[in-house]
């Protein structure tokens, strides 16, 4: 079946640097959806990534989809404590099926 | 006006237990779900339903059984808790169903731990 991986697992980063987390699927994706949990919070939805090679900004986040569809990565630039918790990619594959990653935790040192 | 609203918050019960979990959403969407998410953060999909009917049911055991009497409610009833069973359950909802690519409004979640 459909499977969706995110490196790295856990980042820890001082503040004001960069963080970047990859996804990648091992089957191509119609779509693909970023979402944040705060620690103990719940997901909420960033952003959704449709055609090719799309690449979306929303202040200091950027996301880019591969051109093969298949993966997919999250760019933060000069990261704010106000960053930290569970980043997660969730990848449909045509409707067969709908899949989260398991996430990249990040923490952000003042 | 919370738009995703589950409850209990948390809910501290033994082992052979049954135990319930309400969840109720105002956004008008079709589509509502039932997700785990382990100690270890992955979030499974247990249950899906669009308009009252079940679209998804993942292997699950039969112990937990979702039940939509409307399509503002889903809500899940586990018989005979087990240990394994602790985890956050999350009830989320969407426009038209995951596979047309409608983002998941999440709801607080429900902290189920069994002793």
């Amino acid at each position: 079946g459909q499977q969706v991986m995110q490196i790295p697992q856990y980042q820890h980063v001082q503040e004001g640097e960069d963080f970047t987390t990859y996804c990648n699927s091992s089957t191509t994706l119609s779509n693909i959806q970023w979402y944040k949990q705060r620690p103990g919070g719940h997901p909420v939805f960033l952003i959704q990534l449709v055609k090719s090679g799309e690449v979306k900004k929303q202040k200091r986040l950027t996301f880019q989809f591969g051109e093969a569809k298949k993966n997919s990565s999250l760019h933060i630039t000069a990261t704010q404590t106000t960053d930290v918790g569970t980043y997660f990619c969730a990848g449909d594959n045509y409707g067969q099926n709908f899949v989260f990653g398991p996430g990249t935790r990040l923490s952000v040192l003042p | 006006d919370t738009a995703v609203s589950q409850t209990p918050k948390y809910l501290v019960t033994q082992m052979g237990n049954d135990k319930s979990i309400k969840c109720e959403q105002n956004l008008g969407h079709d589509t509502m779900y039932w997700y785990k998410q382990d100690s270890k953060k992955f979030l499974k999909i247990m249950f899906s339903y669009n308009n009252k009917e079940l679209i998804i049911n993942e292997t699950v055991p039969n112990r937990f059984s979702p039940k939509s009497p409307d399509k503002a409610h889903l809500n899940l009833h586990i018989n005979s808790l087990e240990l394994g069973d602790s985890a956050v359950y999350f009830c989320a909802s969407s426009q038209g169903g995951q596979f047309r690519g409608s983002p998941l409004h999440f709801g607080n979640g429900t902290r189920l731990t069994v002793t």
